[in-house]
């Protein structure tokens, strides 16, 4: 079974500064999908950001970017710029879309992330 | 679209009582994903359908869950007899397709139901 690890439970930085969440997984698998979701205190779950295994290139959306490192199995979130409205709880999670009766998202524990202004 | 319902929003029931939580996913989806939330077991699956079917139910945590699927614009969670322990928030997703590219794969949530059982 896919296990997805988040080390930090809580991480807190200042406005406008530059953050990294850090997410590790263990699968045999080879073709996967990974996400990045953020619960902001609304509890509203939003995707952030996917991955795509079997892409080298790492995803970007604006602010937001993945370090996706397949052989390490690590992938971490990185926000730039940081705004207060980034305050949340952020989830990594892992998909296998291609294998029926997989086809779940298994999340990690989540890190708390405050922005102070 | 209106994104993924759920109602209600908040239920507060007394212990052995019967609740009902429901779900209308996205017009168009093929897949259902019922999810629970805690403090101590965080985010986790309890069973997902697709094409009304249930694929995935070994997330149930025991026979007093039980979800059905009637059609493809309604699915429900029904908890009985309700426990204190099943106090948790319950969200429902779906999705249009899985194993395509990647724009189909993204699980739409609802903005869940906070179950409190006294």
């Amino acid at each position: 079974a896919q296990t997805v690890t988040q080390s930090q439970p809580e991480m807190s930085v200042q406005e406008a500064e530059t953050v990294t969440l850090s997410c590790t997984y263990d699968t045999s698998e080879n073709n996967y999908y990974l996400f990045w979701y953020k619960q902001p205190p609304s509890r509203q779950m939003i995707l952030v950001i996917r991955q795509e295994a079997y892409k080298q290139q790492n995803a970007t959306e604006n602010r937001f970017s993945v370090n996706f490192q397949k052989a390490a199995k690590s992938f971490s979130l990185k926000i730039s710029d940081s705004q207060l409205g980034d305050t949340a709880m952020y989830f990594c999670a892992f998909m296998n879309p291609f294998v029926r009766g997989a086809q779940k998202l298994v999340f990690g524990q989540g890190t708390r992330l405050t922005i102070n202004p | 679209d209106a994104g993924v319902i759920q109602s209600p929003r908040h239920e507060v029931t007394e212990m052995g009582q019967e609740v009902t939580l429901r779900c209308k996913p996205i017009s168009g989806h093929d897949y259902l994903f019922w999810y629970r939330q805690t403090m101590m077991r965080g985010l986790e699956l309890l069973i997902y359908f697709n094409n009304n079917v249930p694929i995935d139910d070994s997330g149930m945590p025991e026979d007093r869950f039980s979800a059905k699927m009637p059609n493809a614009s309604f699915s429900t969670l029904k908890i009985q007899p309700s426990e204190p322990r099943d106090s948790a928030v319950y969200f429902c997703a779906s999705s249009l397709l899985l194993g395509a590219s990647a724009a189909y794969n993204e699980q739409f949530f609802g903005p869940g139901t906070r179950l409190t059982v006294l």
